[in-house]
């Protein structure tokens, strides 16, 4: 059984595109995140919602817009897609508690706009 | 910003530990830390995590020293599915997110 998973697992489309990527965890965590990892290999934290609320927006582009239906389910919205949005976005989730944010990773989509 | 520092590249031989290193200098009182890694194309697996003592479980040992300044992530038999990059990261309590470094990158020689 995934714990964590991704769709789609690759993504190619033209600028200016809408695309969306959708994220369902199967742990029962309360805390999605969803990261990016760009062409560099560094991975940073875009965004975080515990209980469907959203806890963490570390300055990213309006043109990003997270949903979340449910606790299992994070999705990422992207619209007008640029070429510097090619990258890889994982998933993960967490069940905070007293400093043990052990984080379950999905295994990532990966985008490349054209 | 990454609170840690870690050697960009480091290799061991088969079979033998892997000693990898990271420093915290300005690590908090109620800070953990944290070691994830990456395999190549695959999402971050959580490895091990320790706030003062020593840790071990079925993956690897956690070596935290005395002034939390520093630790040690130990593979005591490493295998070629041991390459990845090594994340060392510190994480507060209340803290929702994982600040990811540059990491350790670990080629296991055959």
């Amino acid at each position: 059984d995934t714990a964590v998973s991704q769709t789609p697992k690759y993504l190619v489309t033209q600028m200016g595109n809408d695309k969306s990527i959708k994220c369902e965890q199967n742990l029962g965590h309360d805390t999605m995140y969803w990261y990016k990892q760009d062409s560099k290999k560094f991975l940073k934290i875009m965004f975080s919602y515990n209980n469907k609320e959203l806890i963490i927006n570390e300055t990213v582009p309006n043109r990003f817009s997270p949903k979340s239906p449910d606790k299992a389910h994070l999705n990422l919205h992207i619209n007008s897609l640029e070429l510097g949005d090619s990258a890889v976005y994982f998933c993960a989730s967490s069940q905070p508690g007293q400093g043990e944010e052990t984080q379950y990773f999905g295994p990532g989509t990966r985008l490349l706009v054209l | 910003d990454a609170k840690t520092t870690q050697p960009t590249s480091m290799d061991c031989a088969e079979g033998r530990a892997a000693n990898l290193p990271c420093n915290h200098s300005t690590i908090s009182g109620n800070e953990y830390v944290y070691w994830y890694r990456q395999i190549h194309s695959q999402g971050p697996q959580y490895i091990i995590h320790g706030l003062k003592n020593n840790e071990t479980n079925e993956m690897a040992s956690l070596i935290i020293t005395e002034d939390r300044k520093s630790s040690t992530l130990i593979l005591p038999h490493a295998t070629l599915r041991d390459t990845a990059v090594y994340y060392c990261i510190v994480s507060i309590d209340s803290s929702y997110k994982l600040i990811f470094g540059s990491g350790t990158r670990l080629l296991v020689r055959p």
